[in-house]
Formats: structure tokens, C-alpha cells, sequence
């Protein structure tokens, strides 16, 4: 079992270029996350799928949107990347939306906008 | 968005002492209480985790005290280990919000040999 994989690792954005952050799981899981975290302020929530089909905004969804493509399957779009949008990007994914489930974290992606 | 307060932000340990990180919370309506680890370049990991209805819950080297009057809650690392060194974050959810979780700022763990 990988887990929880992303693509990419790291990439470098221009100013108000678009791009696409893929994740996947493997763990059969219903529910899928995307964070973003920043020094000295934890991990911020800024979309779920509660379950294949519905999608939600979290914390800091502006700027963002999200795709449930299947069960495995959970992408992060940026449509016009901004400085403000550099952080750590990183999905999960957990068996059931029950607040007692524990989340399985990916690597993380590193995002940089010039 | 409800705070989860977390201090210290970094701490310095020597092997084989204890390490307390502490967390304070405001919504009373919280009941679930987990704590992740992080190393770096890598995701977090969830470590352990408690409910309000119990005071401490201990899991190897590792402790939650919880002290719902005062809302606050700890991470207590005994006999810490140079492999312990990682950033620690506490978080706290509601079951009506499911995994809406509200992470604190994280503490900056450094275990010296």
C-alpha cells in the first residue's frame, strides 16, 4: 500500500498561472482533504470530500477549487496562483467523515509563487 | 474559526528528560483531541488522541493530560529520544463538524543526544 501520494514534490508558479495538485489513495478511504500549512500557523482546512460525490469548502477555500474524480482520487486547482497561495499543500484522506477517524497525510507538495 | 492556542512554539529537551507542550481551547462543544506528529519533509502522523470524558490517556512514552474545566490540554513525552525530535501539533473537532479540525501553530521539538 503507498498510502496517500501526491504530485508534484515542488513547483515553482508564475504570478497568475494555473496549475493542478493531484492526490490519490489507495486505502479504500471515503473521505479526501486538502491543507495548506504555513509557518507558525498549523495546517488550515480548505476543501473535503465528505464522500465520493460531494465536495465542501474548509477554512481558505478562496482561490482553490477541487475535484472528486473517483473514490481514489482528489485534485487541489489553482486557477491564478498568487504569492499569497506559496505554502505547503497537503491531502488526506480517512475511512468515514467521523471526527474520531484518523486522517492519513500525504508528503506534501511545495508550492512557490514568484 | 475557533483557536486552539499552542505553546511553547519551539523546545529544547535533553535525552532521556520530559517534554510538555500544552494547548488551550475555547469551544466548549469540542470532544475530540488529537495530537500529530511531523518530521520534516513529511506529512503529519497522528500519535494520540483523546476524548473530554477521560483525563489522561497514555500510549507508550507518550501522555495526554486533559483538563476540560480549564480547557486546556497537554502532550507529556517521557524519557524523550533524539528520534522524537519533529514538530508537534495539537488539534481539536467537533463530532457535529466531523473532521473539521482546528490545528494549533505547532511546537518545534529538539531532543539532544
Amino acid at each position: 500500500n503507498a498510502g496517500v501520494t501526491q504530485t508534484p514534490k515542488f513547483q515553482v508558479l508564475k504570478t497568475g498561472q494555473s496549475m493542478t495538485l493531484q492526490c490519490a489513495q489507495d486505502m479504500n478511504h471515503n473521505s479526501m482533504y486538502w491543507y495548506r500549512q504555513d509557518p507558525g500557523m498549523g495546517l488550515r482546512l480548505i476543501y473535503y470530500s465528505a464522500s465520493e460525490g460531494t465536495t465542501d469548502k474548509g477554512e481558505v477555500p478562496n482561490g482553490y477549487n477541487v475535484s472528486r474524480l473517483n473514490k481514489r482520487e482528489f485534485s487541489l486547482r489553482l486557477e491564478s496562483a498568487a504569492p499569497s497561495q506559496t505554502s505547503v499543500y497537503f491531502c488526506a484522506s480517512s475511512e468515514v467523515f467521523t471526527n474520531q477517524e484518523t486522517q492519513y497525510f500525504g508528503p506534501g507538495t511545495r508550492l512557490l509563487v514568484l | 474559526q475557533q483557536q486552539v492556542k499552542q505553546s511553547p512554539q519551539s523546545l529544547i529537551v535533553q535525552k532521556g528528560g520530559i517534554s510538555i507542550i500544552n494547548c488551550a481551547y475555547e469551544n466548549t462543544a469540542f470532544d475530540y483531541f488529537p495530537w500529530y506528529q511531523q518530521f520534516p519533509g513529511k506529512g503529519p502522523a497522528l500519535l494520540i488522541a483523546i476524548r473530554p470524558d477521560v483525563s489522561e490517556k497514555k500510549e507508550g512514552r507518550f501522555t495526554i493530560s486533559f483538563n476540560k474545566s480549564a480547557k486546556q490540554f497537554s502532550l507529556h513525552i517521557m524519557d524523550s529520544q533524539p528520534g522524537d525530535s519533529a514538530t508537534y501539533f495539537c488539534a481539536a473537532s467537533e463530532s457535529d463538524y466531523g473532521q473539521n479540525f482546528v490545528f494549533g501553530p505547532g511546537t518545534r521539538l529538539s531532543v539532544l543526544p
